[in-house]
């Protein structure tokens, strides 16, 4: 199974954007690169995807490297709720192996 | 839509005791999970399924059983309660492979005593 390595926190700014990193260097031709995040007290939502082009949705942005090896979400501008735990997977989208192994992923706090 | 439905919310049991945890998806989706969040820490998938009558095993299937006989239900069933087994369960689900959004339960908090 292909894994992701984050680094355990970040800290930023409200109002600021924010840059999370992620790398993937045994990705898949097949794999889709997920972002979900965890507030408090809460169950994991989805944030964002991509296989290959960068993404934009009303919550964040996704950055793929050109060779697909890491990628980064972009918070725009960071609010005080999204302070929070952001977890990078990769999803097979051949069905070879259906796992979908979360990793620790990046503790994002916010300051005012 | 209700989503991913998860019970009980909370359960306290004593150590050696069985149950099962509900999860109920009205999507129609095919791919569900089971995942366990111990304090602080990541989530460990346990088992997961890509259609009724299919299931697999996870990272830490052991003390777990899983049964899919239909594409809404995805029981877990824990047997001979443990200490080790305190944590946070989340029950998830997706349309497909690959680009499918998962839809994530509210959890189940077990803690054994």
């Amino acid at each position: 199974d292909a894994k992701t390595t984050q680094p355990n926190s970040m800290e930023s700014n409200e109002e600021e954007p924010v840059h999370l990193p992620c790398n993937h260097s045994t990705i898949s031709g097949t794999d889709y690169i997920h972002w979900y995040r965890q507030l408090p007290s809460q169950g994991p939502e989805y944030v964002i995807h991509g296989l290959t082009s960068n993404v934009n949705n009303r919550m964040a942005s996704l950055a793929i490297a050109e060779d697909r090896k890491s990628s980064t979400l972009i918070l725009h501008r960071a609010t005080l709720r999204d302070a929070a735990v952001y977890y990078c997977i990769l999803r097979d989208g051949s069905g070879a192996t259906n796992k979908l192994i979360f990793g620790t992923g990046t503790l994002l706090a916010v300051q005012p | 839509n209700a989503g991913v439905t998860q019970t009980p919310k909370f359960r306290i049991l004593k150590i050696g005791q069985s149950m099962t945890l509900q999860c109920t998806q009205d999507m129609n989706h095919n791919y569900m999970y089971w995942y366990r969040q111990d304090p602080g820490m990541g989530l460990k998938l346990i088992y997961y399924s890509v259609g009724a009558g299919i299931t697999d095993k996870g990272e830490v299937p052991n003390g777990y059983n899983v049964s899919r006989s239909t594409t809404e239900d995805f029981p877990l069933r824990l047997e001979l309660a443990a200490p080790s087994q305190t944590s946070v369960y989340f029950c998830a689900s997706s349309r497909d492979r690959g680009t499918g959004e998962l839809f994530f339960g509210e959890g189940s908090r077990l803690t054994v005593l």
